[in-house]
């Protein structure tokens, strides 16, 4: 069935280190989401692409979809310690979403 | 604050219990969904109302009911539940539409089930 994976698991980073997680789909997605979810808390909608190739950027964060819309990446800059959280990506079939299973990083100061 | 509110925050019952998760959201959508978040698994899609109809059930137990009585409303009604079924409920909207949109997400209810 469809999946959509996440890597890696886990991340612990030197604070000021760039941090970056991968999301890969076994089909093509019309457009992928990226969420993050503090410790304790829910997930908060980050950013949207849709286009094929897409790179958008906020800050020190860079989010990128595959040429092929099956893949997508979120880089963090220089991570900080309000960088920490759960990264999930969710891909979109057209059907339904399906959400990764998630990136959970650490900054240590 | 997301504008979606759900309640309780925390949620302790045994199998035998009947209770009821709330959400309500006043953003104006008109797409709810319930999520179901366990340690170490993707976030499970359980149910969506679009337009306070049922469209999706991902092959959710019976022990877990829905109920949309309105665009702003969502419930999520508990019986006889199993000790698995212990986890972060998440109440999510978003604007239906061709493409799918941001889901704004509730703080969740922590459900334990004795």
């Amino acid at each position: 069935g469809q999946q959509v994976m996440q890597i890696p698991q886990y991340q612990h980073v030197q604070e000021g280190e760039d941090f970056t997680t991968y999301c890969n789909s076994s089909t093509t997605l019309s457009n992928i989401q990226w969420y993050k979810q503090r410790p304790g808390g829910h997930p908060v909608f980050l950013i949207q692409l849709v286009k094929s190739g897409e790179v958008k950027k906020q800050k020190r964060l860079t989010f990128q979809f595959g040429e092929a819309k099956k893949n997508s990446s979120l880089h963090i800059t220089a991570t900080q310690t309000t960088d920490v959280g759960t990264y999930f990506c969710a891909g979109d079939t057209g059907n339904q979403f399906y959400f990764g299973t998630g990136t959970s990083l650490t900054v240590i100061p | 604050e997301t504008g979606v509110t759900q309640t309780p925050r925390h949620l302790v019952m045994g199998m035998t219990n009947k209770k009821s998760l709330k959400c309500e959201q006043h953003l104006g959508h008109n797409a709810m969904y319930w999520y179901k978040q366990s340690a170490k698994k993707p976030l499970e899609l359980m149910f969506v109302y679009s337009l306070e109809e049922r469209v999706e059930n991902n092959s959710v137990p019976s022990r877990f009911s829905p109920e949309c009585p309105n665009s702003s409303h969502l419930f999520l009604h508990l019986h006889t539940l199993q000790p698995e079924d212990s986890a972060l409920y998440l109440c999510a909207s978003s604007q239906a539409g061709v493409r799918m949109e941001k889901l704004f997400f509730g703080s969740g209810t922590q459900l334990s089930v004795l």
